[in-house]
Parts: structure tokens; sequence; C-alpha cells
């Protein structure tokens, strides 16, 4: 148990579908993150959020976006994914003291399949 | 281009032998770095960590060495456990910003 929560743990959804991915912490972080995890690949970072300020977006396509009403709490929105969008999807959180971040928490992710 | 690179995707080793997880990576501003481990179906876990002011940090049975002339560093477990046996990524970053990780090694020990 990390002190990272992530719900749901698994869902498949269609490619026509809206739902939400949710992150909750518990360490009293400031800096909460999305990763992407694809078989055989390494995390790709989607968002951060620092003292619940997006801070960076790599590219991510606009059918992901991002949710962060407090420091506890994040969401990952999804409508109309493509099946290569099928992956593991991590919640980190961090404590962010001036420019450092330390280092991440992760949660056990959400294990997607879009059909 | 992969910034932070594990070229051995999986490693055996026997019980009480000593495990060593390569890494190398390109980004000569990483000041940072970062060993992860995960079981599947959980999320990666910090496992230990080093700043590029240092070229050795030692946590238990956990050390990680950087060599920081070849872009280097490695994790190496001595003894290994059968418990030990999961995924190892190694992570880095430039500047207290973003991780970068490598694809990860799959380590098993054999009893």
């Amino acid at each position: 148990e990390t002190g990272v929560t992530q719900t749901p743990r698994h869902l498949v959804m269609g490619m026509t579908n809206k739902k939400s991915l949710k992150c909750e912490q518990h360490l009293g972080h400031n800096a909460m993150y999305w990763y992407k995890q694809s078989a055989k690949k390494p995390l790709e970072l989607m968002f951060v959020y620092s003292l619940e300020e997006r801070v960076e977006n790599n590219s991510v396509p606009s059918r992901f976006s991002p949710e962060c009403p407090n420091s506890s709490h994040l969401f990952l929105h999804l409508h109309t994914l493509q099946p290569e969008d099928s992956a593991l999807y991590l919640c980190a959180s961090s404590l962010r003291r001036g420019t450092l971040y330390n280092e991440q928490f992760f949660g056990p992710g959400t294990r997607l399949t879009v059909l | 281009d992969q910034q932070v690179k594990q070229n051995s995707p999986s490693l055996s080793v026997q019980e009480g032998r000593i495990s060593i997880l390569n890494c190398d990576y390109t980004n000569s501003m990483f000041d940072y770095f970062l060993w992860y481990k995960k079981y599947p179906a959980e999320g990666p876990t910090f496992l230990i960590s080093i700043s590029s002011i240092k070229d050795k940090n030692e946590d238990g049975r956990f050390t990680v060495f950087l060599n920081k002339s070849a872009k280097h560093l490695s994790l190496h477990i001595v003894p290994s456990q059968p418990g030990d046996s999961a995924v190892y990524f190694c992570a880095a970053s430039a500047g207290a910003r973003q991780l970068t990780f490598g694809s990860g090694t799959q380590l098993t020990v054999l009893p």
C-alpha cells in the first residue's frame, strides 16, 4: 500500500464511450502525475499537476482530459478512445519542494482495454 | 529516441547470488537517478536513488552505482532473494523535472 489509490482497477470500454479514471493520494503530496504504460515500453508521462496547476503536457491527444480539483485528487477523463490507447494507466504523486520533484509514489494502475 | 535504456529485458539469477541490473542514459543533463520495482498488478514502488554528485548509494541489500563519464548506472542486489523477482525500472531527471523511465528489466531469482 503506497498511499495512492486508483479506481477502477480494470476498465473495458468501447470507442464511443466516455469514462473517467480516478486517483487519490493520502500522503500530503502536492504534485500528481498520469503515466501510460504500454507493453514492453517505458512509462510515458502524460500530465503533471503541481499545486493544482497543470505544468506539463507531453502532447497527449485531446481525447485524454485531466482534471485536478485539489491536491489529493486527480482524474483522467476519456472519450472516443482508440484501441491503441489500451494500456496500464498509472497515477503517481510526489512532494514538490521548490523546484524539486521528489520520489514519486505510484498507485496500482488501471488496466484499460478499448474495444 | 529513448534517453534512458535498459538493454536487458530479462535476467535470471540464483538465490543468494548477486543480481546486477544495468541502465544507460544519453542526456548529460540528467542529475538524479532512481530505481523502481514493479510486481504484477501493482504500481512501481520506489527502491533507491542517487544524485549525480555521488557515485554510490547503499541501502541494505541494494546498492546503486553511477558512472557519469560512461553515462551508466547499475543496481546491485546482494544476496538475491526469490521475493526480489519483479520488473525493475531505472529513471532519470534533469534539473528536478519530470522523470524519464527505461523500459524495464524482468528479474527472476531462482530458488
